[in-house]
């Protein structure tokens, strides 16, 4: 069955550095998003991503974050300089070539900003 | 705003048995989708089940089911012959189906635990 992956499963970075999450979605998915979890938080939107452009972010999507989907099969969220507040479990989920259809989560990457 | 509220933080079950976890929304759109997803302690966000606002009839997968009352705005997911895998936090989300806006709104998760 078709999945939704994510590397790494654990970042560890400095604050101030710059991280790179990469998903890869299901193949013939055609809306991407991340989703993140602060540690024993609800889950909270950040961004969709529609046919090459965000279709929508939250306030919590400010300049520090953006997003890419550099080729045909990765979709990447980069934070530029990371701050402690950003140590979360990032989920990518990708959804059909429906909006509505359902969001199949990958198992999300930790990242801990020291 | 769309908000969505899990009332019970944490939930036990005794092996085998059934239980029932609660989950209201907030919404002033009538076409919308509704989800519960589980979260055990891998963290992986996994679908366990979904229901379309215009349907009447409740979903069910399997031990899975809900009650989806959608005058009281209300999605409860029932879990039958619960078994120990079931253990883990369930998330109740919801997606207006308006062009544009498909992002999940979440609860804030129950946690279920599974007694032997």
């Amino acid at each position: 069955e078709p999945e939704v992956t994510q590397t790494p499963s654990h970042q560890v970075t400095q604050m101030g550095q710059e991280v790179i999450l990469r998903c890869v979605p299901i193949s013939n998915h055609l809306y991407f998003y991340w989703y993140r979890q602060i540690l024993g938080q609800k889950v909270e939107f950040l961004v969709s991503f529609y046919n090459n452009e965000i279709s929508e972010k939250s306030e919590i999507f400010d300049d520090q974050f953006s997003v890419e989907r550099p080729d045909g099969s990765n979709f990447t969220l980069k934070i530029r300089s990371t701050k402690l507040e950003d140590s979360a479990m990032y989920f990518c989920a990708s959804s059909g070539d429906r909006g509505t259809d359902t969001q199949y989560f990958g198992p999300g990457t930790r990242l801990t900003v020291l | 705003a769309q908000t969505v509220t899990q009332s019970q933080p944490e939930m036990s079950v005794q092996e085998a048995e059934t239980v029932t976890l609660s989950c209201t929304y907030d919404t002033s759109e009538s076409d919308y989708y509704l989800f519960w997803y589980k979260q055990p302690p891998s963290r992986q966000m996994i679908l366990v089940i979904r229901q379309e606002a215009y349907k009447q009839q409740n979903a069910t997968e399997n031990r899975f089911s809900v009650n989806f009352q959608k005058a009281a705005k209300s999605f409860s997911l029932k879990i039958s012959d619960s078994q120990l895998g079931d253990a883990a936090m369930y998330f109740c989300a919801y997606v207006h189906s308006g062009a544009g806006s498909y992002q999940l709104t979440f609860g804030k998760g129950t946690k279920l635990s599974v007694i032997p």
